[in-house]
């Protein structure tokens, strides 16, 4: 079965750092586009980033631009998301997810990981 | 940005019922609108795609329609399992932007 699984959230300081990693499996992931999108507590979900297959283009959601920095190891089919500047606004589950054949949608979703800003 | 609004925010539903939700984009979006399901404590469930296209194994009740600023979500019959919180989003442009999400809960 096509897997997504996501690591590295935890409880940080406002202004610390904190790298996400989301492991593919069961599915050629370099020739997918891949997201994260992120669903604070009791909040909807917000898309954060978008990087190409082969890393040819890389987007942000405002709210994250010029702090967070989305990369990929197409070698290790996985995804990373390494976040500074942290503040207590980035509260929430972070997913990745695989965006859809011709990128309509995201078909595939990791079961999430938490990631808690607070003093 | 393209904002997305949905309506309602909660919809109060019997088992069996006709269920629908609207999504509207701030500006044309042609048909790249996803709907999304998500049930507490889950990842979303992708339902549909280019604003009519039935996922894979996702249940025939579930049917989208629309294009350009104004979408629908329907459920001809809604089942136990279908009460859960829908989403829509836009792929048009980036940033991708979500629906604010309707609850769909129990009368």
């Amino acid at each position: 079965e096509v897997q997504l699984v996501e690591s590295g959230g935890g409880l940080v300081k406002p202004g610390g750092s904190l790298r996400l990693s989301c492991a593919a499996s069961r599915f050629t992931f370099n020739t997918y586009s891949m997201n994260w999108v992120r669903q604070a507590p009791g909040k909807g979900l917000e898309w954060v980033s978008c990087i190409g297959s082969s890393s040819n283009y890389i987007y942000y959601a405002d709210s994250v631009k010029g702090r967070f920095t989305t990369s990929r190891d197409n070698a290790k089919n996985s995804l990373f998301l390494q976040m500074n500047s942290l503040t207590v606004d980035d509260t929430a589950v972070y997913y990745c997810a695989r965006d859809r054949e011709n990128s309509h949608g995201m078909d595939v979703w990791g079961q999430g990981t938490t990631v808690t800003v607070s003093s | 940005d393209i904002q997305m609004t949905q309506s309602p925010s909660t919809l109060s539903a019997f088992v069996g019922d006709r269920v629908t939700i609207t999504c509207r984009a701030s500006q044309s979006i042609s048909r790249w609108l996803a709907w999304y399901q998500q049930k507490p404590g889950k990842a979303p469930k992708l339902l549909i795609y280019e604003a009519s296209s039935l996922e894979s194994g996702v249940p025939s009740r579930f049917s989208g329609s629309g294009s350009g600023t104004e979408f629908t979500l329907t459920i001809s019959s809604l089942q136990p399992d279908d009460f859960a919180t829908y989403y829509c989003q836009q792929y048009d442009s980036y940033p991708k932007t979500f629906g604010q999400g309707t609850k769909v809960e129990v009368k």
